[in-house]
């Protein structure tokens, strides 16, 4: 039990439409990165959120964007649905000593398993 | 673009066996993180370690920094171990936030 959690743990939507995913980080813990795991690979890293802001991107569109609260708690937004957007979306919270260094234990909710038709 | 590379890719032993799982990437980084992933997506962290020799229970974890290099061992293997174990660098000294790099993970099958 990591004390992150995420919702809804499972979602169906259609190409065309957006979707809201949303993750409650541990309280105290200031960075939040979402990652996307299609199926067989390896998580890959969409952005990192510190104290509300945009920290750090990795190869995704536009169309994916997020939020931070300064309740810990964080949203990531997808517009325009693809096929390709199935995947289990992951959150992962860590305290976020700045300077960040991607040297601290991150803690991962169980995901949100998202299917696009 | 650091590259994280494990193996094996599939792994089968018997209880009690020693297990090991190898972990090479391409650039320097500021940590390593071995992590372990449940049926149904969990993810649990394992180790964190930017030098030498972790060990926690059953698993050790060591790396060596001038060989890029990372494993993750598993002694007096049980069933419950079965999991998919991945590997996962990062690279950000500071300011910036490359989040985590992620190998494709070791599946990992203990028979009883």
């Amino acid at each position: 039990e990591t004390g992150v959690t995420q919702s809804p743990t499972h979602l169906i939507k259609t190409r065309g439409q957006q979707v809201t995913l949303r993750c409650s980080s541990q309280s105290g813990h200031n960075t939040v990165s979402w990652y996307q795991q299609a199926l067989g690979q390896g998580p890959q890293f969409i952005f990192q959120y510190y104290r509300e802001e945009e920290n750090g991107r990795g190869n995704f569109p536009p169309r994916f964007s997020g939020l931070q609260f300064p309740n810990y708690s964080s949203e990531l937004n997808v517009n325009a649905l693809e096929l390709d957007d199935s995947a289990l979306y992951l959150c992962a919270s860590s305290l976020g000593f700045f300077p960040l260094s991607g040297g601290e234990t991150q803690y991962f909710g169980p995901g949100t398993r998202l299917l696009v038709l | 673009k650091n590259e994280v590379e494990q193996s094996p890719q599939n792994l089968t032993a018997q209880e009690g066996e020693f297990i090991t799982i190898n972990c090479s990437y391409s650039v320097g980084i500021s940590a390593l993180h071995w992590l372990q992933q449940h049926p149904g997506g969990g993810i649990v962290s394992l180790f964190m370690l930017s030098s030498g020799k972790k060990k926690h229970g059953r698993l050790i974890a060591t790396i060596n920094i001038q060989e890029k290099h990372s494993s993750l061992h598993i002694t007096a293997s049980h069933p419950r171990d079965s999991a998919v174990y991945i590997c996962a660098v990062s690279v950000g000294a500071g300011g910036g936030a490359d989040g985590l790099t992620f190998g494709k993970g070791t599946h990992l099958i203990i028979q009883p």
